[in-house]
């Protein structure tokens, strides 16, 4: 157990719709990222908050927007849906404190459009 | 889009025989991690050596780094039927910064 949570663990809909993900980082954490995994792209990286500022932004389309709050949980908003955005969607923590090189993984929310 | 390349794809063993696999990537780093992942859950650290680094071991696991060449092996000696995984290279330009993974080595160790 990474100490990352994510939920949903799956969800299920239809395109066109607009879900929310979210994601609590490990205790302490300042560091949020926000990465994508499908069979054809692999594992990409979306986004990046620290301390509730936007840090980097990666291969993230514009219906896509993040947001990491005071308490330091992060979500990841995904609108007007298409086929294509089916995919495991990773959310992983660090702590710069301590160097801030690993990353924890939390196990993912696997997102289905139909 | 993808750092850069691992080799092989896909690797079958007997449990007992080592594991090895490839992993290129194409700029500067600052470090280079290795992560596993069991079918379709969440990627678990393995382990991470610095671009001044040229190996770490951790338990079975023994880690080189070839920054001249841009390349760095991961071998998991005496496998286990428990090590049926995708393993991943990522790497960091920078502390905090993101991480770019490769393709990945699917690797079945057979019983």
């Amino acid at each position: 157990d990474s100490g990352v949570t994510q939920t949903p663990k799956h969800l299920i809909t239809a395109t066109g719709q607009r879900v929310t993900l979210r994601c609590s980082p490990r205790s302490g954490d300042l560091s949020v990222y926000w990465y994508q995994q499908s069979l054809d792209q692999g594992l990409q990286f979306l986004i990046q908050y620290y301390n509730g500022e936007e840090r980097a932004k990666g291969n993230i389309l514009e219906r896509f927007s993040a947001q990491q709050f005071p308490d330091l949980h992060s979500e990841l908003n995904l609108s007007s849906l298409e086929l294509g955005d089916s995919a495991l969607y990773f959310c992983a923590s660090s702590d710069e404190k301590t160097g801030g090189y690993e990353q924890y993984f939390g196990p993912g929310t696997r997102l289905t459009v139909t | 889009s993808q750092q850069g390349e691992e080799d092989p794809q896909a690797l079958s063993i007997q449990e007992g025989e080592n594991a090895t696999m490839n992993c290129s990537y194409k700029t500067s780093i600052n470090n280079l991690q290795w992560y596993r992942q069991n079918s379709g859950r969440g990627l678990v650290h393995l382990i991470l050596i610095r671009s001044n680094e040229r190996e770490k071991h951790s338990g079975r696991l023994r880690v080189t780094l070839d920054t001249s060449k841009k390349s760095s092996s991961l071998l998991i000696t005496a496998s286990r039927a428990a090590d049926t995984a995708s393993y991943f290279c990522a790497t960091a330009k920078a502390a905090g910064n993101k991480l770019t993974f490769g393709g990945g080595t699917r690797v079945l160790v057979k019983p």
